[in-house]
């Protein structure tokens, strides 16, 4: 068990509609980020908060937004849904900001999502 | 920028047969280099890291030794049990990026 705690496991969803991911940090932690990954992409990088605050963008979608709020859980919002949005989201996070190159980053078991 | 090559899988072998899986990467800088596994409907485990040239990284009985020279981060486990069936990652990070993964290999392991 990383610590990283994602709901839900699964969702199902249509086309256009709207979801909101959710994902709680270790304990401690400040860092959360977002990866997405896809039979055709692999693993993305999307996005990273450290304490509340946007620290580094990836290749996120300007339909896909997110937050970290001040008790650091963090949620993964993704509007206007396309089949293509069908993916595994895993939330990471880890204790620092994410500048050290050996920081490590304890994965959540993500969240499945699939627009039908 | 960032760029991480796997071989593509899945491998299959055999128990206790050796295993290796390429990974080739090109980055600026000196980054550290990561071999991530993902068990069946689990999230993504550190497995091993080296942080310079000439590190070797290891556990649970998997290395990897960081070559500059080549490019290469490949892993490798003399003698492979079931319970490694997974999907492996190699990945980089240098100074001020993200964590930049390969496409990951499958592993599977018959008795």
């Amino acid at each position: 068990d990383s610590g990283v705690t994602q709901t839900p496991k699964h969702l199902i969803t249509a086309t256009g509609q709207r979801v909101t991911l959710r994902c709680s940090p270790r304990s401690g932690d400040l860092s959360v980020y977002w990866y997405q990954q896809s039979l055709d992409q692999g693993l993305q990088f999307l996005i990273q908060y450290y304490n509340g605050e946007e620290r580094a963008k990836g290749n996120i979608l300007e339909r896909f937004s997110a937050q970290q709020f001040p008790d650091l859980h963090s949620e993964l919002n993704l509007s206007s849904l396309e089949l293509g949005d069908s993916a595994l989201y895993f939330c990471a996070s880890s204790g620092g900001g994410g500048s050290a190159t050996n920081e490590k980053l304890f994965f959540g078991s993500g969240t499945q999502l699939s627009v039908l | 920028g960032n760029s991480v090559t796997q071989m593509e899988g899945p491998v299959t072998l055999s128990e206790e047969a050796f295993l290796t899986i390429n990974c080739t990467y090109t980055a600026t800088g000196y980054p550290s280099l990561f071999w991530y596994v993902q068990y069946p409907g689990e999230g993504l485990q550190l497995l091993l890291k080296a942080t310079k040239a000439d590190d070797k990284g290891s556990n649970k009985g998997f290395e990897a030794t960081y070559r500059k020279e080549t490019t290469s981060f490949h892993l490798e486990k003399g003698s492979v049990q079931v319970s490694d069936s997974a999907v492996y990652f190699c990945a980089l990070r240098n100074a001020g990026n993200m964590l930049t993964f390969g496409g990951g290999t499958r592993l599977m392991v018959k008795p």
